[in-house]
């Protein structure tokens, strides 16, 4: 049951150019939502995160952008730089008395010089 | 202030052993969670423990468990180890563990299981 879906298991962009990731889920009950980047061999480092009740956070090159009735977040990375490459997870959490954070699959991102 | 602390790095552990991870995590952090990430697969929840106690678990069977002492350091066993529980297992802390809290994890331990 993957309820954090990130269809695009990876994706190449030019440098300088717009970076757009994207991230399906499937329960209404999540209220915040994280981007995370991960290095090889390295552990997740937090990038952005948003709440339900927002659509749009941004925090310098990187925007999240989230549309509940459609379900689906996605973060924009622009301008794109050669050390944006690695790979992307989306996560989503509620509270449920406890503390359950979702991950989707990954996707890898690729930025060419 | 230092970040979420794992060891052992890098491990390498035989058919049937059992294994044991530990997790210091970001100091005055409360919530500490686990997860495994295997290639393709993302990561995995684990579990999730506050206070001592286990209060989030996720689809794993019982060969992998875990506590959290009373400074928050966690730690987590994997008994009668199987090939396919080679990966990368991550913990995560945050302050409190509700929503809205961000979970900051560790470098992560790599088991590799021969």
């Amino acid at each position: 049951d993957q309820q954090v879906k990130q269809n695009s298991p990876s994706l190449s962009v030019q440098e300088g150019r717009i970076s757009i990731l994207n991230c399906d889920y499937t329960n209404s009950m999540f209220d915040y939502f994280l981007w995370y980047k991960k290095y090889p061999a390295e552990g997740p480092t937090f990038l952005i995160s948003i709440s339900s009740i927002k659509d749009k956070n941004e925090d310098g090159r990187f925007t999240v952008f989230l549309n509940k009735s459609a379900k689906h977040l996605s973060l924009h990375i622009v301008p794109s730089q050669p050390g944006d490459s690695a790979v992307y997870f989306c996560a989503a959490a509620r509270d449920t008395g406890g503390f359950k954070t979702i991950f989707g699959a990954g996707t890898r991102l690729f930025v060419k010089a | 202030k230092a970040g979420v602390t794992q060891t052992p790095r890098y491990l390498i552990k035989t058919r049937g052993q059992q294994v044991t991870l530990s997790c210091s995590p970001i100091s005055g952090h409360r919530s500490v969670s686990w997860y495994q990430q295997t290639p393709g697969q993302g990561l995995q929840f684990l579990f999730e423990y506050f206070s001592e106690t286990q209060r989030n678990k996720g689809n794993f069977p019982g060969r992998f468990s875990g506590r959290q002492f009373s400074n928050s350091r966690s730690e987590m066993n994997v008994s009668t180890l199987e090939l396919g529980d080679s990966a990368l297992y991550l913990c995560a802390s945050s302050a409190t563990g509700g929503s809205g809290n961000t979970i900051y994890f560790g470098e992560g331990s790599w088991l590799t299981v021969v």
